[in-house]
């Protein structure tokens, strides 16, 4: 069974500083996709980033990084220089693709509050 | 284009009623799925279908049904509501993109059952 482990329920950044949310998963899969989703009191579910287990450099987007160990199962998210509306529940998920469900498992989630 | 869309947001049942959750999308999405979402717990997957006339059991599906008789609709029966199905319940469609998988989500439906 695929699992998806956070291990921070919470965390909290100064404003402008850099903080990272750990992800680790459990799976016998070869190839998969990895995510980091954001969740803000709006309920809504934002893609953050996205990283295919078969690619070896680390995926980016702007201020949000991932540092993708596969051999450790390990998928963190480093955001640089936070901001206030960076304040979420951000969730860590995984995707087989061997099978034809695109179906999602996700981590508990972390609360990240950012600090003025 | 409007994506994923739920209704209703929010609805509160009484134990032993029964309703269905709304889910349509407007993108052609084969995929589509239903989640629930409690405190500490992160998103759970209760049913999903694969196309139109297909669909299979999540992780969680008991107490839930589903049909998909066409591509745009995907609805959530709960067939006589319990407390414990008190959660947030999202709808997901999902797509592939030059190789990539995403997935779009719709805004969520709060439900509370007393």
């Amino acid at each position: 069974a695929q699992t998806v482990t956070q291990s921070q329920p919470e965390m909290s950044v100064q404003e402008a500083e850099t903080v990272t949310l750990s992800c680790t998963y459990d799976t016998s899969e070869s190839d998969y996709y990895l995510f980091w989703y954001k969740q803000p009191p709006s309920r809504q579910m934002i893609l953050v980033i996205r990283q295919e287990a078969y690619k070896q450099q680390n995926a980016t987007e702007n201020r949000f990084s991932v540092n993708f160990q596969k051999a450790a199962k390990s998928f963190s998210l480093k955001i640089s220089d936070s901001q206030l509306g960076d304040a979420a529940m951000y969730f860590c998920a995984y995707r087989v693709l061997q099978t034809g469900a695109n179906n999602l498992f996700f981590g508990t989630g972390t609360r990240l509050t950012v600090i003025p | 284009n409007a994506g994923v869309t739920q209704t209703p947001k929010f609805q509160v049942l009484k134990t032993g009623q029964s309703m269905t959750l709304q889910c349509a999308q407007d993108m052609n999405h084969e995929y589509m799925s239903w989640y629930r979402q409690d405190p500490g717990m992160g998103l759970r997957l209760i049913h999903y279908s694969v196309g139109a006339g297909i669909t299979d059991q999540g992780e969680v599906p008991n107490g839930y049904n589903v049909s998909r008789s066409t591509t745009e609709d995907f609805p959530l029966r709960l067939l006589s509501a319990a407390p414990s199905q008190t959660s947030v319940y999202f709808c997901a469609s999902s797509y592939r993109d030059r190789g990539h998988y995403g997935y779009t989500f719709g805004s969520g439906t709060r439900l509370t059952v007393v």
